[in-house]
C-alpha cells in the first residue's frame, strides 16, 4: 500500500519569506503524486501534479515541487511567501485512482 | 460552470439519529469520490462510483454507512445511526477520467458532528 507523510502540521513564514513543505511517499509503483491547497471554508483546490513527465513541476500561485526519487520526496516550495498562501496543504499519491493523503500543513504567513 | 457543491455545509445531530449527506458532482464527471477527515487525522479515501455502480467502496467503515448514486448524478452518503466517531468533514470530488494522474475536483465538505 502507499502512503504518504508530511512534515510538520504547522509551518510559518514571514511575508516574503521562502515557503518549504516537506512531502516523502512510500511507493511500491511508479507514483503519481498531488498537492492540493484549501483555504478556509473552501474545498481542496489542486496546486500541481506529478505524472512522471518531468521532475520538476510548476503549479499555481507561483508555486512549485520538485519529485526525488532517490529521496521518495515532493516537497513544495514558494520562493516569497504572500499574506493570501495561509491556508492547508495537503500532499497525495494516487492509488488505482483514489487519492492517499498526507496528514496535512498549516501554513501561517506573518506580516 | 459549477463546481462540486455539497449539502448541507454542516450538520449536528445526536448519537443514534440517521443524517444523509449529498454531493452534486460537475456536470460530465462520471466518477465521484466520497472522503471523510475526522479531526487531527488525515483526510481517507471512502468511495468511489463511476456512473452509478459502486467501483470502489474499500474505505466505508462499516456498515452503519450507505452511499448512493442513483442514475449516475448526484450522490446521497447516509449515516444510520450515526455514532460519536462519525464526527468529522465528508469531502466529495469527481473528475471526468478515472486514471491514476486525472485530478480530482473537490466540494467544500459537510461538517458533521455527533454529539
Amino acid at each position: 500500500a502507499q502512503s504518504v507523510t508530511q512534515l510538520g502540521s504547522h509551518v510559518s513564514v514571514s511575508e516574503g519569506a521562502l515557503v518549504l513543505l516537506r512531502c516523502n511517499y512510500s511507493s511500491s509503483v511508479p507514483p503519481y503524486l498531488f498537492w492540493y491547497v484549501q483555504y478556509p471554508n473552501q474545498g481542496l483546490q489542486l496546486l500541481l501534479k506529478y505524472t512522471s513527465a518531468a521532475t520538476l513541476v510548476k503549479g499555481i500561485n507561483g508555486f512549485e515541487a520538485e519529485f526525488k526519487k532517490s529521496e521518495t520526496s515532493f516537497h513544495l516550495t514558494k520562493p516569497s511567501a504572500h499574506m493570501s498562501d495561509a491556508a492547508e496543504y495537503f500532499c497525495a499519491v494516487s492509488e488505482k485512482g483514489k487519492l492517499i493523503f498526507g496528514q496535512g500543513t498549516e501554513l501561517s504567513v506573518k506580516p | 460552470e459549477a463546481g462540486v457543491t455539497q449539502f448541507p455545509s454542516h450538520s449536528v445531530i445526536e448519537k443514534g439519529q440517521t443524517v444523509t449527506l449529498r454531493c452534486d458532482p460537475i456536470s460530465g464527471h462520471d466518477n465521484l469520490y466520497w472522503y471523510r477527515r475526522v479531526m487531527g487525522k488525515e483526510i481517507k479515501f471512502l468511495l468511489h462510483f463511476v456512473k452509478e455502480s459502486k467501483q470502489d467502496e474499500s474505505g466505508m467503515p462499516n456498515n452503519r454507512f450507505l452511499a448512493e448514486r442513483t442514475g449516475g448524478t448526484y450522490s446521497t452518503l447516509k449515516v444510520q445511526p450515526a455514532e460519536l466517531e462519525d464526527s468529522g468533514v465528508y469531502f466529495c470530488a469527481s473528475s471526468q477520467l478515472a486514471p491514476r494522474e486525472a485530478e480530482q475536483f473537490f466540494g467544500p465538505g459537510t461538517r458533521l458532528t455527533v454529539l
